[in-house]
């Protein structure tokens, strides 16, 4: 167990809708990084949030946007739904913001979304 | 951009023997870091090792070692005694100075009785 929590660990949603996905950090980690699993593609960064504040961002599309909450948990919404969106949501943390240390990223055990 | 290569989709072992995962990675940066990530079934993404660029010294954790070739830029991972856990896909991943990170397509590895 890494300390990182998802919710929920399945969705099931359709076509066009919007869901919400939620990450908590391990205790004391500032840094949550999103990234999405498919099938054909291996595993894609999405965004890093650090402290509340957007600090770099990957293969994100503009349908989907995320924030980091003062508590330090995190949500990645997900809008417009499209059937290549079914995927593992991942999302990671780590104690500081990652430039230039040897930060090591504690990853959650993901969220899979299927859109039928 | 980075892009981060595994050219051996599957591997397999056999029990206490030892394997060797390769990963190629191009980028035109100095300064950036390397891992190894472990996925087992459980889908849950596990640290494996790490490697900072600006070190020569190949990193150690265990029975995983790395064979760091900065020039060639190649990051391979040396598995020794080989356990039935250790079957699992394992993912190498490049971090940039910007922050943002690569990960390859992963490697399947088989753990024969």
């Amino acid at each position: 167990d890494s300390g990182v929590t998802q919710t929920p660990k399945h969705l099931i949603t359709a076509t066009g809708q919007r869901v919400t996905l939620r990450c908590s950090p391990r205790s004391g980690d500032l840094s949550v990084y999103w990234y999405q699993q498919s099938l054909d593609q291996g595993l894609q960064f999405l965004i890093q949030y650090y402290n509340g504040e957007e600090r770099a961002k990957g293969n994100i599309l503009e349908r989907f946007s995320a924030q980091q909450f003062p508590d330090l948990h995190s949500e990645l919404n997900l809008s417009s739904l499209e059937l290549g969106d079914s995927a593992l949501y991942f999302c990671a943390s780590s104690v500081h913001p990652g430039q230039g240390g040897t930060d090591t990223q504690y990853f959650g055990p993901g969220t899979r979304l299927t859109v039928l | 951009a980075q892009t981060v290569t595994q050219s051996q989709p599957e591997m397999s072992v056999q029990e206490a023997e030892t394997v060797t995962l390769s990963c190629t990675y191009d980028t035109s940066e100095s300064d950036y870091y390397l891992f190894w990530y472990k996925q087992p079934p459980s889908r849950q993404m596990i640290l494996v090792i790490r490697q900072e660029a600006y070190k020569q010294q190949n990193a150690t954790e265990n029975r995983f070692s790395v064979n760091f070739q900065k020039a060639a830029k190649s990051f391979s991972l040396k598995i020794s005694d080989s356990q039935l856990g250790d079957a699992a896909m394992y993912f190498c991943a490049y971090r940039s100075t910007g922050n943002q990170f690569y990960f390859g397509t992963g490697t399947s590895l088989t753990v024969i009785p």
